[in-house]
């Protein structure tokens, strides 16, 4: 399978501190996209990388994309008590176009 | 506004009756989807449409079925050949299928008793 697996699947800080979440992929992809859920409600997107793209920033988002190591991550800085929520990564595939595969997320929890 | 919305939010049926969620966006796009997510799991595809009167199959279409006739609006039937329907749907679209990023519905929570 083509999906994405994030790492850790929980992950709880301090108010303040960074968060860092890990995604690696399976297969060849076009672009890998960041997503947030908070509990019981839809998904956002957050922030799209490129596969020829290494590094993209978004207000307190940082994203790395390594496609030699199929892996992605997604740093928060200075997390406050708002970021807690699930988060996803989401890759399209080059072979299968029309659709992305979504990971299993990681629950960020921020204590404040 | 713009937006996807669907409808409802909640949603109780009896085991051997089939069910129709809604889903309506206004953002002109081309392509909408269908995810199921179970809890702590990650976002399953259903079905999916890239245009108007064309739909295909996701990673667990068996039990559903879809129609795509007008642009804005894509429901999703949960047949009763469906085993296991009680979850969470989540109804997106983005404007080019795959390449694009995707805007969420707030989701319909079905449960079958």
């Amino acid at each position: 399978s083509q999906q994405g697996e994030e790492d850790p699947q929980a992950l709880s800080i301090q108010e303040g501190e960074n968060a860092t979440m890990n995604c690696s992929y399976k297969t060849s992809i076009n672009n890998l996209q960041w997503y947030r859920q908070n509990s019981g409600r839809g998904l956002v997107h957050l922030i799209l990388i490129r596969s020829n793209e290494r590094e993209k920033h978004s207000g307190r988002l940082r994203v790395t994309l390594d496609t030699s190591k199929k892996s992605s991550s997604l740093l928060i800085t200075a997390s406050r008590a708002a970021d807690t929520a699930s988060y996803f990564c989401a890759t399209d595939a080059s072979s299968t176009l029309g659709r992305l595969y979504f990971g299993r997320g990681t629950q960020l929890t921020v204590w404040p | 506004d713009g937006g996807i919305t669907q409808s409802p939010k909640y949603l109780f049926r009896k085991e051997g009756q089939n069910v129709t969620l809604s889903c309506e966006q206004n953002l002109n796009h081309d392509a909408m989807y269908w995810y199921r997510q179970d809890p702590g799991q990650g976002l399953r595809l259903i079905y999916y449409s890239q245009i108007v009167n064309d739909f295909q199959k996701g990673d667990i279409a068996e039990g559903y079925s879809v129609s795509r006739e007008k642009k804005e609006s894509f429901p999703l039937t949960v047949t009763s050949a469906q085993k296991n329907p009680t979850a969470f749907y989540l109804c997106a679209s983005s404007n080019q299928a795959g390449i694009y990023e995707q805007y969420f519905g707030p989701g319909t929570r079905l449960t079958v008793t």
